[in-house]
């Protein structure tokens, strides 16, 4: 059974932030949210993840909601390179990954 | 960072021959690795948790007569695809994470499996 919802796809212009929504209303206290990212006939590619509060890196931002049942994946400036299809995923730390069907992401030149 | 290394990147086989696909965890140890399939336009599908050691850890319906799931060392561990038919035609990605080290689980660049 999915644990997240997310939009089936969404637009971004070139150059702009990319906001990527997810919901996961029955997270558990300790399961953590981490994002993924598989361009076209690749292997996914681990983005970011967090617990409880707001993280960032060099890929990206993760907003988490106070209550925990949503979050946001933030590209601050996307390239035409971050089309991709984005998928969130709440796991216990050192649990399998089961994959959604995520957020298929169109950057537009 | 963490590298997975899969091969080979494609293959082509005849209807009825077995394919070995290796996974290798080039620059760490790995106790656990997983294997995917991926068909065209769906999510990747986890077919099995690979334990070092022992024997995998096979998904509800996935047969583990046909796909056989080997972890003789830390570092590889590989998946037979058993009589291959054109219905096992698929993208196979491998994952892998140095347990106890981090967050995030690396994955290989997969590979391409048709079967004529």
């Amino acid at each position: 059974d999915a644990k997240t919802t997310q939009p089936t796809s969404m637009d971004c212009a070139e150059g702009r932030a990319a906001n990527l929504p997810c919901n996961h209303s029955t997270i558990s206290g300790n399961e953590y949210v981490y994002w993924y990212r598989q361009i076209h006939s690749q292997g996914p590619q681990y983005i970011i993840h967090g617990l409880k509060n707001n993280e960032t890196n060099e890929m990206a931002s993760l907003i988490i909601t106070e209550d925990r049942k949503s979050s946001t994946l933030i590209l601050p400036h996307a390239t035409l390179r971050d089309t991709a299809v984005y998928y969130c995923i709440v796991s216990y730390r050192d649990d399998k990954i089961i994959f959604g069907k995520g957020t298929r992401l169109h950057i537009l030149p | 960072g963490a590298v997975v290394s899969q091969h080979p990147s494609w293959v082509i086989c005849k209807s009825g021959t077995s394919v070995k696909i290796e996974c290798r965890s080039l620059d760490f140890q790995a106790t656990t690795m997983f294997w995917y399939r991926q068909f065209p336009k769906q999510s990747l599908m986890l077919m099995a948790t690979s334990n070092e050691g022992s024997k995998a850890t096979y998904e509800q319906g996935v047969e583990k007569d046909k796909f056989l799931i080997n972890h003789a060392s830390l570092t590889l561990s590989t998946l037979t695809v058993t009589s291959a038919h054109p219905e096992d035609s698929s993208f196979y990605i491998c994952s892998a994470r140095e347990l106890g080290q981090g967050h995030g689980y690396t994955f290989g660049s997969g590979t391409r499996l048709t079967v004529v």
